[in-house]
């Protein structure tokens, strides 16, 4: 089956740690995103990534660092600079193609850091 | 510059009567038009889409929207609720000359027995 995985689904973390979000497709998308949600506030972009090798700052990429050496994963590492990290992550990809493109969603993760 | 707007953030309708979620977006750009849903602790799922063709979308569960160009909008609209509607809704619209989607801020929609 085509899709986007996530792991994983939660994960808890000590204020200070670094931890890595993973998240991997085999839907032969060029593009990736990762979106962190917060209740009452929709989805914000954190990174997104057209090609592999490349990726591009969204509107809250402080203390969050990615990166894309495969075209199937965009891991998203939240390092211990992010102030409030506690949140629902969401992956997702996208064909890139300016016509035809839709995104594609994870599960999600749910992020706690105490 | 670039906008979505959901012009409500909850709507409440009983069950078996019609919903109507709005969306309105800024733009001079073409866009690619989506809605989506999302149910608690899940990723979205795509309900409908328009990019270009023709104005009114069919989804998934019988779900419509109907893109108007005059007006920037793209409601979604259901003839009748059922309580595995409620939900949260996205409107996301992609502009053809950006390699980004916006997305709306999201309406929940709680549907009443």
């Amino acid at each position: 089956d085509g899709g986007i995985t996530q792991s994983p689904k939660y994960l808890f973390r000590k204020e200070g740690q670094n931890v890595t979000l993973s998240c991997e497709q085999n839907l032969n998308h060029d593009a990736m995103y990762w979106y962190r949600q917060d209740p009452g506030q929709g989805l914000r972009l954190i990174y997104y990534s057209q090609i592999v090798n490349d990726f591009q700052k969204g509107d809250i990429a402080e203390g969050y660092s990615v990166s894309r050496e495969k075209k199937e994963s965009f891991p998203l590492t939240v390092t211990s600079a992010q102030k409030n990290p506690t949140a629902f992550y969401l992956c997702a990809s996208s064909s890139g193609q300016p016509l035809t493109d839709e995104q594609y969603f994870g599960p999600g993760t749910r992020l706690t850091v105490t | 510059a670039q906008s979505v707007t959901q012009l409500d953030s909850h709507v409440s309708v009983s069950e078996g009567t019609p919903v109507l979620l709005r969306c309105n977006y800024s733009s001079s750009y073409s866009p690619s038009l989506f809605w989506y849903v999302q149910h608690p602790n899940k990723g979205l799922q795509l309900l409908l889409k328009y990019t270009s063709a023709a104005t009114l979308v069919k989804g998934i569960n019988g779900f419509e929207a109907e893109f108007k160009k005059s007006e920037t909008s793209f409601h979604l609209t259901k003839p009748s609720a059922h309580m595995s509607y409620a939900a949260e809704y996205f409107c996301v619209v992609r502009f053809y000359n950006f390699n980004k989607f916006y997305f709306g801020s999201g309406t929940k929609l709680n549907v009443k027995p």
